[in-house]
C-alpha cells in the first residue's frame, strides 16, 4: 500500500524568507502524481502544485516550487518570499496513474506559521 | 474555481440518528469522492463514484453508504451516526482519474 509521510508537524518562517516542507512517500508504482494542497483556516483545500512522476523537471508555480527526487521518493515544497497569507496547513498527496479509483493518499500535514 | 458545493456546511446531531450530506457539482465531472479529515490523520477516502450509480468503498467506509443517481449529486449517508463519525467531510471531483481533484468547502459534523 502506498503511504505518504510528512515528518514536520509544524514549521515557522519569517515573512519574505524561504521555507521548505518535506514529504516522502512509499510506492511500488513507477508512474504516479504528487500534489501539494494548502488548507487555510477557512478549511478550503486549495491545490498548490502538481508533479507528474514521469517528468524529470521540477514543477513551479510562482513562489512555489518542488524538489522531486524519484529515486529517493522525496517531494519537498519550497515557498520563496513567504507571505502572511501562506500561513496554513500543507498536505502532500499521492495518486497512482491509471486504475479505476484515482483517490488521493494524504500525509498528515504540516502547519506553517509565518511571522511578520 | 471548480463548481462544488456541500450541504449542510455545519451539522450537529445525536448518536443514533441518520445523517445525509450532499455534494453538488456543476462541472459534469465523472469522478466524485468523499473524504473525512481528522486531526493526526490527514484526509482519508470514505467512498467514491466513477459514474451514475457506480460507487465503491474507500479506506474508511464502515458505517457509511453513498448514492449517485445524477451526475451532479453524490450523497453520503450515516445510517446511525456515532461519536467516532464527528469529523470534517470533504467532497472532491475530477473528470478523469489522472486529473487533479478539486475539493468542496467541507461539512463540519458533530455527533453528540
Amino acid at each position: 500500500a502506498q503511504t505518504v509521510t510528512q515528518s514536520q508537524p509544524e514549521m515557522s518562517v519569517q515573512e519574505a524568507e524561504t521555507v521548505t516542507l518535506s514529504c516522502t512517500y512509499d510506492t511500488s508504482e513507477s508512474d504516479y502524481y504528487l500534489f501539494w494542497y494548502k488548507q487555510p483556516p477557512s478549511r478550503q483545500m486549495i491545490l498548490v502544485i502538481r508533479q507528474e512522476a514521469y517528468k524529470q523537471q521540477n514543477a513551479t508555480e510562482n513562489r512555489f516550487s518542488v524538489n522531486f527526487q524519484k529515486a529517493a521518493k522525496s517531494f519537498s515544497l519550497k515557498i520563496s518570499d513567504s507571505q502572511l497569507g501562506d500561513a496554513a496547513m500543507y498536505f502532500c498527496a499521492y495518486r497512482r496513474r491509471g486504475g479505476s479509483q484515482g483517490n488521493l493518499i494524504f500525509g498528515k500535514g504540516t502547519k506553517l506559521s509565518v511571522k511578520p | 474555481d471548480a463548481g462544488i458545493t456541500q450541504s449542510p456546511r455545519h451539522k450537529v446531531t445525536e448518536t443514533g440518528t441518520p445523517v445525509t450530506l450532499r455534494c453538488h457539482q456543476t462541472e459534469n465531472h465523472r469522478y466524485m469522492y468523499w473524504y473525512r479529515q481528522d486531526p493526526g490523520h490527514g484526509l482519508r477516502l470514505i467512498h467514491y463514484s466513477y459514474g451514475v450509480k457506480d460507487t465503491d468503498k474507500g479506506e474508511v467506509s464502515d458505517g457509511y453508504s453513498v448514492s449517485r443517481s445524477k451526475t451532479e449529486d453524490f450523497l453520503l449517508t450515516l445510517e446511525s451516526a456515532t461519536s467516532s463519525q464527528t469529523s470534517v467531510y470533504f467532497c472532491a471531483i475530477s473528470p478523469r482519474t489522472r486529473e487533479t481533484q478539486y475539493f468542496g468547502p467541507g461539512t463540519r459534523l458533530l455527533v453528540l
